[in-house]
């Protein structure tokens, strides 16, 4: 079974500020998918990243990924508040079950 | 373009009483899921489907059942609530067979209490 770790499971950071999300998983994955959640709200999707080495931006946030060392990241580039919310970073194996983290519960503070 | 529609979207269950939660997507997509969340826990698989008439167990199906009659469909059973199925659900649909970069689509989610 994928498992699938984010961390920090909380983070509460200045607009500003910059700060990367990491997403360990646990077997090989084909694909590495980014989500965000707001309060009460569905997933939205933000990114897939396929390959290694693969990156992928969208305004303040970024993602990456290496296979090599199953770990992806998502990095965010001088936060705003309209960044704050839920991420998850989610793998799938091959019999195509998503897996996903715990989340990451950002704030960006004013 | 609807996307993925989960019907209801509150619903409060006394322990012991049997309900159908309704997902349909009108993306023709393959695949359909169910997750349930869980405050700390993220999202956990309960059953997925992987075409009409398909179904098989994910990592928490104990308490629940489910059934795929049509491919744009996904049902999914509670024959007796109990309180520690109180959760947000959500279903899931995508077809990764068709390209490579194909995300999951969400539906909007169903709260469920049960007291």
């Amino acid at each position: 079974e994928l498992k699938v770790e984010q961390n920090p499971l909380f983070l509460s950071m200045q607009e500003g500020k910059n700060y990367t999300i990491y997403c360990n998983y646990s077997t090989t994955s084909d694909r590495l998918y980014w989500y965000r959640q707001d309060p009460g709200k569905s997933l939205e999707s933000l990114f897939v990243l396929l390959s290694n080495g693969a990156v992928k931006q969208e305004g303040r946030l970024m993602a990456s990924l290496d296979t090599k060392a199953r770990l992806s990241t998502l990095h965010i580039t001088a936060a705003v508040h309209d960044l704050s919310a839920t991420y998850f970073c989610a793998g799938i194996d091959t019999g195509n079950q998503f897996y996903f983290g715990t989340g990451t519960s950002l704030t960006v503070i004013p | 373009n609807a996307g993925v529609t989960q019907t209801p979207k509150f619903r409060v269950l006394k322990t012991g009483q049997s309900m159908t939660l309704l997902c349909a997507q009108d993306m023709n997509h393959e695949y359909m899921y169910w997750y349930r969340q869980d405050p700390g826990m993220g999202l956990r698989l309960i059953h997925y489907s992987v075409g009409e008439g398909t179904t098989a167990k994910g990592e928490v199906p104990d308490g629940y059942n489910v059934s795929r009659l049509k491919k744009q469909n996904f049902l999914l059973g509670l024959e007796s609530a109990a309180p520690s199925q109180t959760s947000v659900y959500f279903c899931a649909s995508t077809s990764p067979g068709q390209a490579m970069n194909t995300e999951a689509f969400f539906g909007q989610g169903t709260r469920l209490t049960v007291v």
